[in-house]
């Protein structure tokens, strides 16, 4: 069955530091990975997606994620974190049945 | 501009009352589907549909319906509210569902509160 985990289920960093977000995916074919984030109250709004081609993907807002078939990841990355960061960050594979699948979520708490 | 529009945003109901939480795209999207969030679970599908008339079960359908009468409506209804379907609950639509590559956009939330 499909699924995607989120090993880290808090995170804090000091601003300005780098920051990476784990996110590991089960799926037998080409996987379409996204990453969300969602800050307090409100909605996901969509940072990056993977579908195909050049496995390093640029996001807004400074993130970038790197998809690696070897290790069934998709981990997102930040070099500098910012206070405006903090927020939950979702991992999600969607199958071509229609199925968006999401991970259990990473808070990320910024330190000053 | 493209939204998803969900209401109520914010209930408290009580158990057995029928409720209905509305969501509307205004995009012409083909695929729409609710989810809800719980603490250390993530986002879980409740329901989803590729177009009009044709809707599917997620991986937590029970206690809840839907329908797809047209294309910008999908409605989500819990016909008798349990403690249990406390949860923030999330529309989303994209273009088209079986087409990949399509953006997913996902309404604010409602927060339900069942007593």
């Amino acid at each position: 069955a499909q699924s995607v985990t989120q090993p880290d289920i808090h995170i804090t960093v000091s601003e300005g530091a780098s920051l990476e977000l784990r996110c590991n995916y089960s799926y037998g074919a080409t996987p379409y990975l996204f990453w969300y984030v969602q800050s307090p109250g409100q909605g996901l709004q969509l940072l990056l997606k993977y579908f195909s081609g050049d496995t390093l993907v640029q996001g807004i807002k400074g993130f970038e994620a790197e998809f690696k078939r070897s290790q069934s990841s998709f981990n997102l990355r930040k070099p500098s974190v910012h206070w405006s960061d903090a927020a939950e960050y979702f991992c999600a594979v969607y199958n071509q049945g229609g199925k968006l699948i999401f991970g259990q979520g990473t808070e990320l708490s910024v330190k000053p | 501009e493209a939204q998803v529009t969900q209401n109520p945003r914010y209930l408290i109901t009580v158990t057995g009352k029928k409720l209905t939480v509305t969501c509307s795209q205004n995009m012409n999207h083909e695929y729409m589907s609710w989810y809800r969030q719980d603490p250390g679970l993530g986002l879980r599908q409740i329901y989803y549909s590729m177009n009009v008339e044709v809707t599917d079960k997620g991986d937590v359908p029970e206690g809840y319906k839907v329908s797809r009468k047209e294309k910008r409506n999908f409605p989500l209804i819990l016909e008798s509210p349990s403690p249990n379907q406390t949860s923030l609950y999330f529309c989303a639509s994209s273009l088209n569902g079986v087409l990949t590559g399509n953006t997913i956009y996902f309404g604010e939330g409602s927060w339900l509160t069942v007593v």
